[in-house]
């Protein structure tokens, strides 16, 4: 166990629709990072916060933000929905510099109908 | 595109045997590469990682050899179990950089 977790596990919504996805990082983490995972480009880096702001930011689409509150629990939004949005969205959470271990949690496996 | 190239997909080897992963890179500005371990229905776990100022790193029965020449770095699994069947992922960033490119992943089956 990561200390990580994510929820909800699983979501079946509908194209055009609107899903939040929410992490709690682990104690004393401030970083929290997004990554989608799906089976034809692997894990994509999506977003990073460092205690409330944005720090880094890859391949994430307009459709999708995210944010940290200030208890560092971060969510991540994707609205307008596609099938191709369909995959595993893991949270991960480090202290807070650069290259330092990144812990994932379990993971939100969305499914777009 | 992927800026970490992983091979091969998937490998299959007896309990014992050396399952060996390759992964190449072209971005010299990268200096820290993880390897992170994901077995079925988990998030990616590190395993082990390296700079380019050491050709091999030991971490139990993981080894990471590199080449910073080549711009390669493998993982090797030694004496490998039953347990050890999982994907794994290389990745790499630059200094400062809170991003990490993943590799495409490899899948490795160890049959008791």
């Amino acid at each position: 166990d990561s200390g990580v977790t994510q929820t909800p596990k699983h979501l079946i919504t509908a194209t055009g629709q609107r899903v939040t996805l929410r992490c709690s990082p682990r104690s004393g983490d401030l970083s929290v990072y997004w990554y989608q995972q799906s089976l034809d480009q692997g894990l994509q880096f999506l977003i990073q916060y460092y205690n409330g702001e944005e720090r880094a930011k890859g391949n994430i689409l307009e459709r999708f933000s995210a944010q940290q509150f200030p208890d560092l629990h971060s969510e991540l939004n994707l609205s307008s929905l596609e099938l191709g949005d369909s995959a595993l969205y893991f949270c991960a959470s480090s202290r807070g510099r650069a290259q330092e271990t990144q812990y994932f949690g379990p993971g939100t496996r969305l499914l777009v109908l | 595109q992927q800026q970490v190239k992983q091979s091969p997909q998937s490998l299959i080897v007896q309990k014992g045997g050396i399952p060996i992963i390759n992964c190449a890179y072209e971005n010299t500005a990268f200096d820290y590469f993880p390897w992170y371990q994901q077995f079925p229905g988990k998030g990616p776990a590190l395993l082990i990682a390296i700079r380019p100022d050491v050709s091999e790193k030991k971490e139990g029965r993981f080894t990471i050899s590199f080449n910073k020449s080549a711009k390669q770095f493998s993982l090797h699994i030694m004496d490998s179990q039953p347990g050890d069947s999982a994907t794994y992922f290389c990745a790499a960033s630059k200094d400062n950089d809170y991003k990490l490119s993943f590799g495409a992943g490899t899948t490795v089956t160890v049959r008791a």
